[in-house]
């Protein structure tokens, strides 16, 4: 199976600060990597994904990177905001089946101080 | 409108018994997911299925059963309650069932007495 692990647990930043946060695999044959946000009492939102033809993906704020041979990726958040607050998921999927779950890494609590 | 929908929103059971867990979904995707999330463990996958047929199943145990009486119903139904249930359940929802692009409806929070 695949296992994901994710740092760091806990981010603290100031406003308008990046904050970065990194996630490893395990297995090579992983080929999909989402972040998704979890704010308190609300499910996890899909924020961004990458998949692995690619190396940088952007999007509002938001850069992900991989690094296929280090299996490992990250997401950074540029000019924080006290609204980026939430915890943050990173996941990995690399079946090459219908129905391809996803394997999450343990999450990052992210807090930007104004 | 919720696109993804989870009834109930809480759910109180005592040990030993039974529930149903209700996920629909009107994103007009063809692969379903149930996810538990719990202090222990923070998402946790637990089953897939494309187009009705169950693909993946990572739970231990047969106390956890899906159902799908249609194609953007996905049902869980949950036997022999124990405490260490409690957590919050996920059902969500992807176009294909490549894993790619899965939409997480708002969760069931059960708490097993």
């Amino acid at each position: 199976g695949e296992q994901v692990e994710q740092l760091p647990s806990i981010l603290r930043v100031q406003e308008g600060s990046s904050a970065s946060i990194n996630c490893t695999y395990e297995n090579s044959a992983s080929n999909y990597f989402p972040w998704y946000k979890q704010e308190p009492g609300e499910n996890p939102k899909l924020i961004i994904d990458i998949r692995s033809n690619m190396e940088r993906k952007q999007t509002q704020g938001l850069i992900v990177l991989l690094d296929k041979k280090a299996k490992r990726f990250s997401l950074h958040i540029t000019d924080t905001q006290p609204g980026d607050s939430a915890m943050y998921f990173c996941a990995a999927s690399g079946d090459n089946n219908a129905g391809a779950k996803l394997t999450f890494g343990g999450g990052t609590r992210l807090t930007v101080r104004p | 409108d919720p696109k993804i929908i989870q009834k109930p929103k809480y759910l109180v059971a005592v040990t030993g018994s039974e529930k149903i867990l209700i996920c629909e979904q009107y994103l007009g995707h063809n692969a379903m997911y149930w996810y538990r999330q719990s202090a222990k463990k923070p998402l946790e996958f637990m089953f897939s299925y494309s187009y009705q047929k169950l693909m993946d199943n990572q739970t231990a145990s047969s106390r956890f059963q899906p159902q799908s009486s249609k194609k953007n119903h996905l049902d869980l139904q949950i036997t022999a309650l124990k405490p260490d249930d409690s957590a919050t359940y996920f059902c969500a929802s992807s176009q294909d069932g490549w894993g790619a692009g899965q939409y997480f409806g708002p969760g069931t929070r059960l708490t097993v007495l």
